[in-house]
């Protein structure tokens, strides 16, 4: 099965960087996806690491090391719209296992 | 480009009834995935389709069933509702080969009761 481990909360201020680590034991994997979901709406994908190293997308970055069963999403110059769930998802041959999501509080 | 769409937005059942759950998928997308999320948890999921077949299930009981249609609609049956089926349903629609990157319906909240 899966498991993925990830900081339940965390709280920065506007302009700050927060870093949200991911630590999975999964019996198959693909890659780690990313998805941010605010309340009461639906999760929205943020980006995808197959490989080891950095992917960036704007203010979000994304990183991965397979060896190490870890990876982190990389928020840069918060904004209050960045208050959120994030989760992490590991891939494997046909499903989305996610962590139970961090709660990221962006103050002014 | 449409977008997921799930009906109803809310449902209230009774312990022991059944329910139906739908949604359409976004335009071009040929695989769709269910998922529970319970109140601050992340999505659990539930089953995948495509091509009309089931592709993968987790770990939830076979009394939670589904269908996919030609137009790659879907729905999700849930019988003997149970206290703890009491949850956010969500429904995901992808492009196989690709479901690392899912498309998330706004959900429907069932309340059993």
């Amino acid at each position: 099965g899966q498991s993925l481990e990830q900081p339940s909360e965390v709280t920065a201020v506007e302009g700050a960087i927060v870093q949200i680590n991911c630590t999975y034991q999964t019996s198959g994997f693909y890659g780690l996806s990313w998805y941010q979901q605010h309340d009461g709406g639906a999760p929205t994908f943020l980006s995808y690491n197959a490989l080891d190293g950095l992917e960036e997308t704007g203010r979000f970055s994304s990183f991965l090391s397979r060896s190490d069963s870890y990876g982190y999403l990389l928020l840069q110059e918060l904004q209050m719209k960045d208050s959120a769930s994030y989760f992490c998802a590991v891939k494997d041959d046909y499903k989305l296992s996610f962590g139970a999501g961090t709660t990221v509080t962006v103050r002014a | 480009e449409t977008g997921v769409t799930q009906s109803p937005t809310h449902l209230i059942k009774t312990r022991g009834q059944q329910v139906t759950l739908r949604c359409s998928s976004q335009s071009g997308h040929n695989t769709v995935s269910w998922y529970q999320q319970a109140l601050g948890q992340g999505p659990q999921f539930i089953f995948q389709y495509y091509r009309e077949e089931e592709n993968g299930r987790g770990n939830f009981p076979p009394r939670f069933s589904g269908l996919q249609f030609p137009n790659y609609s879907s729905e999700l049956n849930v019988n003997a509702l149970e206290l703890d089926d009491s949850a956010l349903y969500l429904c995901a629609s992808s492009l196989r080969g690709t479901d690392y990157e899912q498309y998330f319906g706004p959900g429907t909240r069932l309340t059993v009761t």
